[in-house]
């Protein structure tokens, strides 16, 4: 069974410019995450999907970010535009309806703004 | 915050000996998660323990859960050079987890 399939793997951009991330989770995982992880420190939630609905965004900054999960399925994560402040990995993350339950991660996209 | 915090934040040990890193948090949970991380990879679930279990065994880990001092810990017995890794304790509350800033642990062979 393929894991949660996250591209690109890294993305260096300059400031101002938009970035765009997209996620695969695996197959029948109804709940969908996407978390943010500074250099040492441990994922911080910035929304989550319960198929194509977004019921957690409230630490999704609405100024520059967006996400959508078409059909429920894969999603896609944008900035727009970025700062430096910006980067990190974005982690991608899938789990089924139960509750609670494992989280199955991707490997991450390293994102660095100039 | 009801982010979890992991103690120590760095641990260096011999291969063969027992690693134990803490988590403590601050809100009442409804269960407790472990996750380890390889360098430069996503997180991988070890191990889940709920609010109403005190321990739990997987394999050559163990973990404990102590609602009263709000904190627990995870067990790695006779470590490899493998388990050189991250470790996160996520603490479930209502239907969000939040995750720790995490243990660095080096096995040295």
């Amino acid at each position: 069974e393929a894991g949660v399939v996250q591209s690109p793997r890294y993305k260096i951009i300059e400031k101002k410019q938009p970035v765009a991330f997209w996620c695969n989770p695996i197959s029948g995982h109804n709940t969908l995450y996407w978390y943010l992880q500074n250099l040492g420190q441990g994922p911080e939630l910035l929304i989550r999907y319960e198929n194509e609905e977004a019921v957690d965004d409230s630490q999704l900054p609405k100024d520059r970010f967006s996400a959508e999960r078409l059909k429920g399925v894969d999603s896609t994560l944008k900035i727009q535009p970025a700062e430096l402040g910006d980067s990190a990995v974005y982690l991608c993350a899938s789990s089924t309806w139960d509750w609670p339950g494992e989280q199955f991660f991707g490997p991450g996209t390293r994102l660095t703004v100039l | 915050s009801q982010q979890g915090e992991e103690d120590p934040q760095a641990l260096s040990i011999q291969e063969g000996e027992n690693a134990t890193m803490n988590c403590s948090y601050k809100t009442s949970i409804n269960n407790l998660q472990w996750y380890r991380q390889n360098s430069g990879r996503g997180l991988v679930h070890l191990i889940l323990i709920r609010s109403n279990e005190r321990e739990k065994h997987s394999g050559r880990l163990r973990v404990t859960l102590d609602t009263s001092k709000k904190s627990s810990s995870l067990l790695i017995t006779a470590s490899r050079a493998a388990d050189t890794a991250s470790y996160f304790c996520a603490t479930g509350v209502g239907n969000q987890f939040y995750f720790g800033t995490g243990t660095s642990l080096t096995v040295i062979p």
